[in-house]
């Protein structure tokens, strides 16, 4: 069963505005790591976050996780067309694989 | 450096039919994995293998079996397809431990249509 649940499912925005997904997650969790998946393609790895740190930045990219709240976000700052895509958060909980939520499909408009 | 390769890219089957889909990584890594993708339903894990040697059920395992032939190459079998299974399969692989949090690499997907 899903672990992540990505809010929201769907996000439309402007080319050079901000753009925040959230995940949430029910159980404890070893790390936290967000994917990107572009249109008949396979997913990408963007960023992966541990439990014990709250925030990473990579690029344009800034994630957060509240290991209290069980909940974790994505921004992606002054987004791009090349930025439409889903997104997908994946947990890490003890020695087993990660688990994938449902996404959030990104529309960037220029 | 091809990473992730999957085979077929698309395939059509009819009911009860069998097939094997195919998958290589040259990145020498541990674990790979067998996800489907379902619209609406995310990511599911069918079946995974930590290391050469062992494989082991996900969260649908049922009507599937796999093979790691090797440490390069993860094979996943459908006996008897049927249509529940039209999906888009996706392999991964990932260098270190479950534990760890090795990043996943993921192939670009095969599309199978059971009819």
């Amino acid at each position: 069963s899903q672990q992540g649940e990505e809010d929201p499912q769907a996000l439309s925005i402007q080319e050079g505005e901000n753009a925040t997904m959230n995940c949430s997650y029910k159980t404890s969790i070893n790390n936290l790591q967000w994917y990107r998946q572009n249109s008949g393609r396979g997913l990408v790895h963007l960023i992966l976050i541990r439990s014990n740190e709250r925030e990473k930045h990579s690029g344009r990219l800034r994630v957060t996780l509240d290991t209290s709240k069980k909940s974790s976000s994505l921004l992606i700052t002054a987004s791009r067309a090349a930025d439409t895509a889903s997104y997908f958060c994946a947990t890490g909980s003890g020695n087993t694989p990660l688990v994938f939520g449902k996404g959030t499909r990104l529309s960037v408009i220029a | 450096n091809a990473g992730v390769t999957q085979t077929p890219k698309f395939q059509v089957l009819k009911t009860g039919q069998s097939m094997t889909l195919q998958c290589a990584q040259d990145m020498n890594h541990n674990s790979m994995y067998w996800y489907r993708q379902d619209p609406g339903m995310g990511l599911r894990l069918i079946y995974y293998s930590a290391s050469e040697g062992t494989t082991d059920k996900g969260e649908v395992p049922n009507g599937y079996n796999v093979s790691r032939l090797n440490k390069r190459e993860f094979s996943l079998r459908l006996e008897s397809a049927a249509p529940s299974q039209t999906s888009v399969y996706f392999c991964a692989s990932s260098e270190g431990s479950l534990r760890g949090g090795s990043p996943l690499h993921f192939g670009n997907g095969t599309r199978l249509t059971v009819t």
